[in-house]
């Protein structure tokens, strides 16, 4: 079963305007959020996170929504740059003290110049 | 700068063969991380490791194995390669309670034919 859902496996943007990424999860036991960035041939980095306490985190033109309710977080990026293009992961830290992730499939940005 | 290095960029091994994946990094974490990652299911933990010598079985630990006898070094062992393990191979390690930082390297793409 899957816990951290990414339901858009592919978005297309121009250059210059938003970019809103979703994620959904099933687990309310999840506290932290986290989005990667990945380009092809090179690992996942890290691009910004969440607490459940909080529901908005902004890092310059990066900003994650929480939307605790309906367990459900965004990824905005405004605004849209063609070296955004690549594949972002949503992903969750178990609860419990876990030191593990959990991600969601992908969904892979295109930002058209 | 924090580094994590994975030995090969691109493998090809026949089925039935035992395939050794390391993964180093130099930032003195305790744990370590194995994932793979396939086209539309994201990235998946096989194995991690939070200690020399301790390991823990992930989602996905069939037909794989793991090493860790130094703290910078963390193994994944395909005890016989076959054709469904073709992927992209991801190590990851952070420091105790800091599962949100987990630093990945460049990935492995293993071709078993």
């Amino acid at each position: 079963d899957q816990q951290v859902k990414q339901n858009s496996p592919s978005l297309s943007v121009q250059e210059g305007r938003i970019s809103i990424l979703n994620c959904d999860y099933t687990n309310s036991m999840f506290d932290y959020f986290l989005w990667y960035k990945k380009y092809p041939a090179e690992g996942p980095t890290f691009l910004i996170s969440i607490s459940s306490i909080k529901d908005k985190n902004e890092d310059g033109r990066f900003t994650v929504f929480l939307n605790k309710s309906a367990k459900h977080l965004s990824l905005h990026i405004v605004p849209s740059q063609p070296g955004d293009s690549a594949v972002y992961f949503c992903a969750a830290i178990y609860p419990g003290g876990s030191e593990k992730l959990v991600f969601g499939k992908g969904t892979k940005l295109t930002v058209n110049p | 700068d924090v580094k994590v290095t994975q030995s090969s960029r691109y493998l090809v091994k026949r089925t039935g063969e035992k395939v050794f994946l390391e993964c180093v990094q130099d930032m003195d974490h305790e744990n370590m991380f194995w994932y793979r990652q396939d086209p539309g299911l994201g990235l998946r933990l096989i194995y991690f490791s939070y200690d020399v010598k301790m390991k823990e079985k992930g989602d996905i630990p069939e037909g794989y194995s793991v090493s860790r006898e130094k703290k910078e070094r963390f193994s994944l062992i395909l005890e016989s390669a076959s054709t469904n393990q073709t992927s992209m191979y991801l190590c990851a390690s952070t420091r105790p309670g800091a599962a949100h930082e987990q630093y990945f390297g460049p990935g492995t793409r293993l071709t078993v034919t």
